[in-house]
This record gives C-alpha cells, sequence and structure tokens, in this order.
C-alpha cells in the first residue's frame, strides 16, 4: 500500500517568511510525529499527534513552531519568521498507535533558510 | 534525558562476513527497541523491532537486547555492499500518555567491501 508521503520534497525560503509543510500518513495510522534532521546531526523528535490531539509539545524547538492534525490524517507543521538554523530535513512518520511503535517514515522535507 | 550512543564509524566490513552494530541506552524504562537503515540523502527504512531480551532474526538480520546491560545490537550475516549505509539505534520509552516519539542514535556508518 501507500507509504506516508511529505510535500513539498524541497523548500527554499527566504528568512523571515512562514513556510507550511504537509504530511499524509499511512492510511488506518493513527499516531504521526514529526522530527527533524540536520546536517550532520541526528534525528530529533519535535512532536507527535494520538489522533487529532498532541499530548507534548515540548520537543518543539520554538514557539515559531507549531503543528496540527485535522481529521485524524493530514497533519501540517508551520514555521514562522523562518531562521538559518530551521535548515534541515523535516520527516513525518505513522504508525498503527498499537503496541507495536514502530514508526514508517515519509521521504521528508528538505527546508533551506536563505 | 535520554541518551542513545552508537559508535559513528565507519565500521568496513568484508563482503559476505557478518556485521555487528552495536548501541546502549541510558533510559532504564525504555521498552521497545529499532533499527533503521538510512542511506544518504533518503529516510530512515524500519528493518527491525524487539522488546524483550534475547535474540529476534529476520532473514539475514538478527537483533539482540539485553537490558540489563541497556545494550542492543544489530548483526548482518553474509553482508552485501547494498548493506552499506548508516545503521540507526531508536529507543522508546512509554510514558502512559501514548507512543512518545523515538530516541534516536547519531548512526554507525557501515561500508561493505565488495
Amino acid at each position: 500500500g501507500a507509504g506516508v508521503s511529505q510535500s513539498p520534497s524541497n523548500k527554499v525560503t527566504e528568512k523571515g517568511k512562514d513556510v507550511e509543510l504537509r504530511c499524509d500518513p499511512i492510511s488506518g495510522h493513527t499516531a504521526l510525529y514529526w522530527y527533524r534532521q540536520s546536517l550532520g546531526q541526528g534525528l530529533e523528535f519535535l512532536i507527535y499527534f494520538q489522533g487529532n490531539s498532541a499530548p507534548d509539545k515540548s520537543g518543539l524547538p520554538s514557539d515559531r513552531f507549531s503543528a496540527e492534525r485535522t481529521g485524524g490524517s493530514v497533519s501540517t507543521l508551520t514555521i514562522q519568521r523562518t531562521q538559518q538554523e530551521d535548515s534541515a530535513v523535516y520527516l513525518c512518520a505513522s504508525s498503527t498507535g498499537d503496541s507495536s511503535y514502530e514508526q514508517y517514515f515519509g521521504p521528508g522535507t528538505r527546508l533551506t533558510v536563505t | 534525558q535520554k541518551e542513545v550512543e552508537q559508535n559513528s564509524g565507519p565500521l568496513s566490513v568484508p563482503e559476505g562476513a557478518i556485521a555487528s552494530l552495536n548501541c546502549t541506552y541510558s533510559d532504564r524504562g525504555s521498552q521497545s527497541f529499532f533499527w533503521y537503515r538510512q542511506y544518504s540523502g533518503k529516510s530512515p527504512e524500519l528493518i527491525m523491532s524487539i522488546y524483550s531480551n534475547g535474540d529476534k532474526e529476520d532473514g539475514r538480520f538478527t537483533a539482540q537486547l539485553n537490558k540489563a546491560s541497556q545494550y542492543v545490537s544489530l548483526l548482518i550475516r553474509d553482508s552485501q555492499p547494498s548493506d552499506s549505509a548508516t545503521y540507526l539505534c531508536a529507543v522508546n520509552t512509554y510514558s502512559g500518555g501514548g507512543a512518545d516519539g523515538l530516541t534516536f542514535g547519531k548512526g554507525t556508518h557501515l561500508i561493505i567491501q565488495p
């Protein structure tokens, strides 16, 4: 079946602009996760949704970052007033929400802030 | 602070030999353990999950878990050049509020020499 999809695949934006990244999870997966991977850095967990609810937003790097999920499916990660340090690959993953906790990643969005 | 440690490598292994990748984690409450493979420029791909002490085999891959030593390993038998990638160890701790995000190590770069 179809995997996790993300759009856009690449985004170049100017410092100070807002960007919106989209994730469409595997059909039927109730849990959705956002991570980012900076050059030479490990994967950093940002936020997760169980259904439409995000129980813990403490992983978001700053208040410029926000995320939402509607209809238990598509999620958007919004970065306001982008900074150069926001440049990274933003990865979305989904899981069934059962006790296996196995997460499957999408192809990512490469964000470059100039 | 949850930490996952891996030797960054590169780990060079001859084709056909066994590649052994290791990982230690700091949180004794961790309950789910995963190995992901990441090719350069691609997103992580789940290859193994393990939840209880002992060995778990899937094809050429064997995951080993020792919770007392807080140690996870991945063995790749009959290594192939296509196994050359970065291998990420990831750990999940269920907080009771739902499936938390994974904590990743920075990965071990594996090179299989033909």
